[in-house]
């Protein structure tokens, strides 16, 4: 079946960039919308954006100006930066996918813990 | 974009049946039929439980149920059962092609 696994530096300075990878296994990575989601602690979910297969992409319009995605279909990867990160950007970071199939998030990383520290 | 409506908490005694509400707006959930619902235990990933408005993936328990009127999604859960106990979110897809989720509800059987 299909797995996503995240992985990236668990701690990132103030103003830096958090740089986050998604790899997918057991599944293809072409025809899906691949997603991020984070969730700050205690808090609710929140919507970051996707990359299809093809490169295309849209963000969240509240995170646009900081967000950059990216895939490599040949690796089977995805990836997510956020420049210029604050406090306000801790959270665990979901890596997911978007199926037309369903329109729903439909499997979903275990999730990474990114803490901005100073 | 703004969150969907959820009702912070909900509860219920097991073997009752339970409905969390999620409103937004004729640009998001009442402007199509693509809400989804998740089901997040503590430090989980959340789980697919009812997508297209009422639709239930392969192995979600026919106790959980979705229906959708004017710009206000509906989750039910019948039969609770202690497991049943998490936070659920909504989410639904907007005009401008982004998803947005709802503020999630904490679930509580009594």
């Amino acid at each position: 079946q299909v797995q996503l696994q995240e992985s990236g530096p668990g701690l990132v300075k103030p103003s830096e960039t958090l740089s986050l990878t998604c790899t997918v296994s057991g599944g293809s990575i072409s025809d899906y919308y691949w997603t991020w989601i984070r969730q700050p602690p205690g808090k609710g979910l929140e919507w970051i954006g996707y990359i299809y297969d093809s490169g295309n992409t849209n963000y969240n319009p509240s995170l646009t100006s900081r967000v950059t995605m990216s895939v490599d279909t040949s690796k089977k990867q995805f990836s997510l930066r956020l420049s210029s990160v604050t406090a306000a950007d801790t959270a665990v970071y979901y890596c997911a996918r978007d199926s037309p199939m369903t329109d729903a998030f439909d499997i979903w990383g275990q999730g990474t813990m990114v803490t901005v520290y100073s | 974009q703004s969150a969907l409506t959820q009702p912070a908490s909900v509860s219920g005694s097991p073997g009752q049946s339970i409905t969390i509400s999620c409103t937004g707006t004729r640009s998001d959930v009442g402007g199509y039929n693509y809400v989804s619902w998740y089901q997040q235990h503590p430090g989980k990933a959340p789980k697919l439980m009812i997508y297209d408005v009422s639709n239930r993936p392969s192995g979600v328990s026919n106790r959980f149920s979705g229906s959708k009127s004017g710009n206000t999604a509906s989750l039910t859960i019948s039969g609770l059962q202690a497991e049943d106990e998490a936070d659920y979110y909504c989410s639904s897809y907007t005009t401008s092609s982004t998803r947005v989720f709802g503020g999630g509800t904490k679930l509580t059987v009594l």
